[in-house]
């Protein structure tokens, strides 16, 4: 029973285009939200992250919109390039009450030429 | 800084054999997490360190892992005996004691038992 749900395994994407990641988490007291990014034979590297008072966070190219609601977030990278091909993994802690981040099992991004 | 540092980098050995992962974290952290990464089940916790304790270990898969920390700079997760479910990529990962920073990984070690 994953508490953090990735549903695409994969997703490919036109370079120009926007690339939306799409994450699911079912524990509703998760407050702080990260997502990483994994390159072949490297750890994982964070990205951005949200906490749950905010629906919004914006780092250049990188979006995460958070919709509580729903129990559901996604990250946008706009516009996609090349060295965005990786692995994206979606997080969940319960910040200020638990060291552990719950990580989903991954989408493999595909940048397309 | 080096990051953190995990050795060996690849390791293949027949089943049966002891397996011990090695871990330097980053200088001046106070936690130390170990994670397991296979395709059927992601990117999953197996036990994490604060100031050399083990605080949970509940993702170790059974009693053939084991953890260790015996001080700031170092720890092994060992796994005996091993068996061909246990090929995986194995990382180490560290952060300072506040909650909301980020936790920083290794490369990890790519374990195939055969």
């Amino acid at each position: 029973d994953q508490q953090v749900k990735q549903n695409s395994p994969s997703l490919s994407v036109q370079e120009g285009r926007i690339s939306i990641l799409n994450c699911d988490y079912t524990n509703s007291m998760f407050d702080y939200f990260l997502w990483y990014k994994k390159y072949p034979a490297e750890g994982p590297t964070f990205l951005i992250s949200i906490s749950s008072i905010k629906d919004k966070n914006e780092d250049g190219r990188f979006t995460v919109f958070l919709n509580k609601s729903a129990k559901h977030l996604s990250l946008h990278i706009v516009p996609s390039q090349p060295g965005d091909s990786a692995v994206y993994f979606c997080a969940a802690s319960l910040m200020n009450r638990d060291d552990k981040i719950i990580f989903g099992k991954g989408t493999r991004l595909h940048i397309l030429p | 800084d080096a990051g953190v540092i995990q050795s060996p980098r690849h390791e293949v050995t027949e089943m049966g054999q002891e397996v011990t992962l090695r871990c330097k974290p980053i200088s001046g952290h106070d936690y130390l997490f170990w994670y397991r990464q296979t395709m059927m089940r992601g990117l999953e916790l197996l036990i994490y360190f604060n100031n050399n304790v083990p605080i949970d270990d509940s993702g170790m898969p059974e009693d053939r892992f084991s953890a260790k920390m015996p001080n700031a700079s170092f720890s092994t997760l060992k796994i005996q005996p091993s068996e061909p479910r246990d090929s995986a990529v194995y990382f180490c990962a560290s952060k300072v004691a506040i909650t909301s920073e980020t936790q920083y990984f290794g490369p990890g070690t790519r374990l195939l038992v055969l």
